[in-house]
């Protein structure tokens, strides 16, 4: 197993370019989150999935932002027509289970960066 | 309106003292708390956690207690070391419904030689 893993890295793009993200979650965790970092501030809850189904979003969430997560494996983020406000680190996390408790933590991935110029 | 603050941005501690790491938090629905920590260019980690039915947590050099009644909890690393520096998130969860964790802004700690 080798954890969460998220593509690409790093992204720079111009402002009103779209960009999506894609997070492979650890094998068999049913729930996977999104959560956005920016500087200064922990991370912030964007979304998140049971298996296929989007079961909460945050006011955070713009209608420029849409995820997907469509075998109940892989998830992907994207963002429309993006701002210079976009700029920032996209984590996704997983999890077993369904709460947080003993060994259910959430493990996240490096990140993804968005430079917005 | 932050449900979980921690108000040190960043703390510095000599190598081999105790480094402790303070938490506040509003919601008094929730019942399990975390640390977190992270390098740069790395995503957080998870370091240990507590429930809300404990008032102390131990694993190795790392304890988390918590004080209910002042709605607090804290890190405590003995005795720390180098590779302790990094940025440290204090995180709760309150019990299914609400199946999210929220972050604090985190806490920078310098490991000085």
């Amino acid at each position: 197993d080798t954890g969460v893993s998220q593509d690409p890295r790093h992204k720079i793009t111009k402002r009103g370019q779209n960009v999506t993200f894609r997070c492979d979650p650890i094998s068999e965790h049913n729930r996977l989150y999104w959560y956005r970092q920016t500087l200064g501030q922990g991370p912030e809850f964007l979304t998140y999935f049971q298996n296929e189904a989007q079961l909460e979003k945050s006011r955070l969430l713009s209608d420029r932002f849409s995820a997907e997560r469509p075998k109940g494996s892989f998830s992907t983020l994207e963002i429309q027509r993006t701002e210079q406000g976009d700029s920032a680190m996209y984590l996704c996390a997983s999890i077993p289970g369904f709460s947080f408790s003993g060994a259910n933590v959430l493990t996240f991935g490096a990140g993804s960066r968005l430079t917005v110029l | 309106d932050q449900q979980v603050k921690q108000n040190s941005p960043s703390l510095s501690v000599q190598e081999g003292r105790i480094s402790i790491l303070n938490c506040d938090y509003t919601n008094s629905m929730f019942d399990y708390f975390l640390w977190y920590k992270k390098y740069p260019a790395e995503g957080p980690t998870f370091l240990i956690s507590i429930s809300s039915i404990k008032d102390k947590n131990e694993d190795g050099r790392f304890t988390v207690f918590l004080n209910k009644s002042a709605k607090h909890l804290s890190l405590h690393i003995v005795p720390s070391q180098p590779g302790d520096s990094a940025v440290y998130f204090c995180a709760a969860s309150a019990p299914r419904g609400d199946d999210k964790i929220i972050f604090g802004k985190g806490t920078r700690l310098h490991i000085l030689p």
